[in-house]
């Protein structure tokens, strides 16, 4: 399993539509998950196996693979979808996690 | 709905061994992979290691000739032990009900417990 690579920190306004990359080998992003996790919480999963929202998670947040990238999209952004963002991979039964993406609205 | 709640010391003495507990409540701790992953201060999330409920394990190569991961069923409690601890082990840890799908995962998770290494 080789790294997961994300974007330090996004950005963007409210209403606007950001996209965060998780960057890692074909394989590896082919059944990712994203994370997210505010201040002093635990994580909570938005998306899994590439492309899928758990119930109850906001239609806003949308996941896609192409190639060796998985991308993390959010819509209308809104002030409290500021958080940091981890994807996630697995392999072999072994899991490796993204380095993580601050976003700021 | 399933809950998790981790159990331990809050400090442990370099070269100790760090022994933590996940209690499950809300439903079975069978048929899931019990997670633990931990996050340092100020840094991201790292995978520490599973136990299946039939007990297969699956541990991080970093980390893999220090970690025991056990499961309770009678107990519905889960647990960690870490030897050899440092400073790099100071982390919050959480622990986590891996759902199988074509991957695992986490959810829901614990509130996590922080861990101090200091003596």
């Amino acid at each position: 399993q080789s790294a997961l690579t994300q974007p330090a920190s996004v950005s963007g306004s409210p209403g606007q539509s950001i996209t965060i990359s998780c960057t890692g080998t074909s394989s590896d992003v082919k059944y990712v998950s994203w994370y997210q996790q505010h201040p002093g919480k635990a994580p909570k999963v938005i998306i899994y196996d590439g492309r899928f929202r758990p119930s109850g998670v906001s239609n806003r947040f949308s996941g896609s693979v192409s190639g060796n990238t998985a991308s993390l999209s959010i819509s209308g952004l809104q002030a409290e979808d500021e958080a940091d963002y981890y994807c996630t991979s697995f392999t072999a039964y072994s899991t490796l996690f993204g380095g993580g993406t601050k976003l700021t609205v | 709905q399933v809950q998790l709640q981790e159990s331990g010391p809050g400090l442990v003495k370099p070269s100790e061994t760090l022994s933590l507990t996940c209690t499950v409540s809300g439903g079975s701790i069978s048929s899931y992979f019990w997670s633990w992953i931990r996050q340092p201060p100020g840094k991201g999330l790292e995978w520490i290691g599973y136990m299946y409920s039939s007990g297969n394990t699956n541990y991080s190569p970093s980390l893999k000739s220090r970690v025991t991961i056990s499961v309770d069923t009678s107990r519905n409690q889960f647990s960690l032990r870490l030897r050899s601890m440092t400073a790099a082990d100071t982390a919050v840890y959480y622990c986590a009900r891996g759902v199988a799908y074509s991957s695992i995962v986490f959810d829901p998770w614990g509130q996590g417990t922080l861990v101090t290494v200091s003596s």
